[in-house]
């Protein structure tokens, strides 16, 4: 099957700091990508719907200003959690669509902690 | 709005036994329906889909579900539990469009010796 990865897979940062995690799609191209935010012994919640060349399309309720999502090529996005507080932490998984087959491929997760 | 329940938060199976986890969809059209495996701290392993067809569809590591319209419902099954079967499971369906996943709260499978 198709493969995603995450990077970084786990990232400790301090409060007021900014954190990138990078989702790839290595052996397909993906025009579209997910970004999901698990939080413990919870299910995965859609944050946004990331589009390459154009911008995200973000769930209600999450604040695009502070998740800032870039897509800017066919195997690559990007979330970043700008000015991170503790209440940000969590665990972020991203997906790719894989248009011919119509399913997403999920990549292994990145777990943020904010100090 | 579509949506996915599962209403077991927790089971627990004897390795070697068989295994049923619910899944319950509301959706106002035809349903693309997936489970998905997480073990602690990983990503979303697929198991199985149903887009359309037979209404049986068999999936990796042994698993099967049934997709029954009448019922509203993708049940997954597997006739004798491993002890490395114990994860969580999401059952998740997708609009039309292939797009966006609603996942359920996922049922967590504990297996004992």
């Amino acid at each position: 099957g198709a493969v995603v990865s995450q990077h970084p897979s786990r990232v400790i940062c301090k409060s007021g700091t900014s954190v990138k995690i990078e989702c790839r799609s290595l052996d397909f191209q993906a025009t579209t990508m997910f970004w999901y935010r698990q939080f413990p012994k919870q299910s995965l919640m859609l944050m946004a719907t990331s589009n390459e060349g154009s911008k995200a399309t973000y769930e209600q309720g999450v604040e695009k200003d502070k998740f800032l999502i870039n897509h800017a090529s066919l195997t690559l996005s990007t979330l970043t959690v700008t000015s991170a507080h503790p209440e940000d932490s969590s665990f972020y998984i991203c997906s790719a669509l894989q248009r011919t087959s119509g399913e997403q491929y999920f990549g292994p997760g990145t777990r943020l902690t904010v100090t | 709005a579509q949506s996915v329940t599962q209403p077991d938060i927790h089971i627990t199976v004897s390795e070697g036994a068989s295994l049923e986890l619910r899944c319950n969809y509301s959706y106002g059209a035809t349903p693309y329906l997936f489970w998905y495996v997480q073990s602690p701290g990983q990503g979303l392993q697929l198991l199985l889909k149903y887009f359309s067809g037979d209404t049986l569809v068999q999936g990796i590591k042994g698993f099967e579900a049934e997709f029954k319209r009448s019922q509203s419902s993708f049940n997954l099954r597997k006739p004798s539990v491993h002890w490395s079967d114990a994860a969580e499971y999401f059952c998740a369906v997708v609009n039309s469009g292939y797009s966006t996943l609603t996942f359920g709260k996922g049922t967590m499978l504990l297996v004992s010796p």
